[in-house]
């Protein structure tokens, strides 16, 4: 079945570069997804890429795809301390609609 | 629009106790979701709704019933509170269109603790 992997924790200086890494299993997916939680609240959507692309750039951030090796990953350029919060990535479950299964989620924490 | 919006906030329940978290969306969409997150475990799916009158289990369903009362609501059930269910549950929502690119809304959460 699908599985999506991620690393738990990671620690920067305000300023630095942020890259949070992600796995995933199917192939097949047409869209991947990146939430973020800030504490005490729900996911949001922050960005997403469409599988036949290799690069999404919006702003501050930057995601890359890589379908040979099933790895996505997450740039923040100039992390700030608001960008501290829990990033999950997400890919769909084979046709079964919206249903989407979620890695376990990497906390970024900012240090000033 | 209020988005998704789910009661209580907070809930202490002791082992044994029932009760239903609620969950509204007032975005139109057809399928809702309830998912239950723990530490380490990112989300994981209990029960989703991919259409009003229809139920379908996730990962983790058991211990929990739902009910699509309508296109706006999606309710979770414990009938039989256990401690291993202390988590914190979200309510979400999509538009619910296969192979499309597919926004899940999600709510603020309810916090459970099973004593």
């Amino acid at each position: 079945g699908e599985d999506v992997e991620q690393s738990l924790f990671l620690s920067v200086r305000e300023g630095d570069s942020s890259v949070i890494n992600c796995t995933y299993t199917d192939s097949s997916s047409t869209y991947l997804y990146w939430y973020k939680q800030e504490p005490g609240a729900g996911l949001q959507l922050l960005t997403y890429i469409f599988s036949n692309m290799d690069m999404k750039q919006d702003q501050r951030l930057t995601v890359l795809l890589n379908k040979k090796d099933k790895h996505l990953s997450l740039r923040i350029a100039d992390t700030q301390t608001g960008d501290s919060a829990i990033y999950f990535c997400a890919e769909p479950i084979y046709n079964q609609g919206g249903k989407l299964i979620f890695g376990q989620g990497t906390e970024l924490s900012v240090k000033p | 629009n209020a988005g998704v919006t789910q009661t209580p906030k907070f809930q202490v329940l002791k082992t044994g106790q029932s009760m239903t978290l609620q969950c509204a969306q007032d975005m139109n969409h057809n399928s809702m979701y309830w998912y239950r997150q723990d530490p380490g475990m990112g989300l994981r799916l209990i029960y989703y709704s991919a259409s009003e009158g229809t139920t379908d289990k996730g990962e983790v369903p058991n211990g929990y019933n739902v009910s699509r009362l309508n296109k706006r609501e999606f309710s979770l059930r414990l009938e039989s509170a256990a401690p291993s269910q202390t988590s914190v549950y979200f309510c979400a929502s999509s538009e619910g269109t296969s192979g499309y690119q597919e926004t899940q809304y999600f709510g603020p959460g309810t916090r459970l603790l099973v004593l």
